[in-house]
């Protein structure tokens, strides 16, 4: 089956430093590749995503790569603010017409001044 | 636009009560998902539906959940009785096809439920 596999926080940072979230996967076929951010007391929303080997997705100073021949997809940042804390997941789909997610179970990161 | 509002966002009861947890989509969201979360097991899926028809139950606890969706505007998540350990955030989602098939999905800000 699929499945998700993320490093272990909490990861503390202070501001300025360079974020690397690692991510790999196991799935059949071609998934797509996603990360989502959840903030203090809010659900998930997508921060980005990629949908085909050698793609990469990026938002808000974020970028992932999706490598197929390591099935990862990492999620970096060059110069993290104290608004990026928050829980990072890493999550694929099945493809194709099949909407369901799996997630990894969440990295939290804290950035301090 | 509005986004996915569930309800309530937080619920306190006793073991053996009836909970019910409430989600209006996005408009014109043809999936809607059922999410809990947990310290110990991350989020998990546990029923989606599509065009108001369930499509996958399988992440359904037990019998003591159900799930219903009688209009494209409204999902319940029913358990009854509930436990302790059903304590958890539950997050409804919604998506809507797109041509490649592989649409965002939308949360709420979840149902902290807590049972004693």
């Amino acid at each position: 089956g699929n499945s998700v596999t993320q490093m272990e926080g909490p990861v503390t940072l202070s501001e300025e430093a360079f974020l690397t979230i690692n991510c790999t996967y196991t799935a059949t076929g071609y998934p797509s590749l996603f990360w989502y951010v959840q903030y203090p007391g809010e659900g998930l929303q997508l921060l980005l995503k990629a949908t085909k080997a050698d793609d990469k997705g990026s938002n808000k100073g974020f970028e992932a790569t999706y490598r197929k021949e390591t099935t990862s997809f990492h999620l970096e940042k060059g110069s993290v603010q104290v608004s990026d804390s928050a829980v990072y997941f890493c999550a694929l789909s099945s493809g194709g017409s099949n909407y369901k997610l799996t997630f990894g179970k969440g990295t939290l990161l804290t950035v301090n001044p | 636009d509005a986004g996915v509002i569930q309800s309530p966002r937080h619920e306190v009861t006793e073991m053996g009560q009836e909970v019910t947890l409430r989600c209006k989509p996005i408009s014109g969201h043809d999936y809607l998902f059922w999410y809990r979360q947990t310290m110990m097991r991350g989020l998990e899926l546990l029923i989606y539906f599509n065009n108001n028809v369930p499509i996958d139950d399988s992440g359904m606890p037990e019998d003591r959940f159900s799930a219903k969706m009688p209009n494209a505007s409204f999902s319940t998540l029913k358990i009854q009785p509930s436990e302790p350990r059903d304590s958890a955030v539950y997050f409804c989602a919604s998506s809507f096809r797109t041509r490649r098939g592989t649409g965002e999905l939308f949360f709420g800000e979840g149902s902290r439920l807590t049972v004693l």
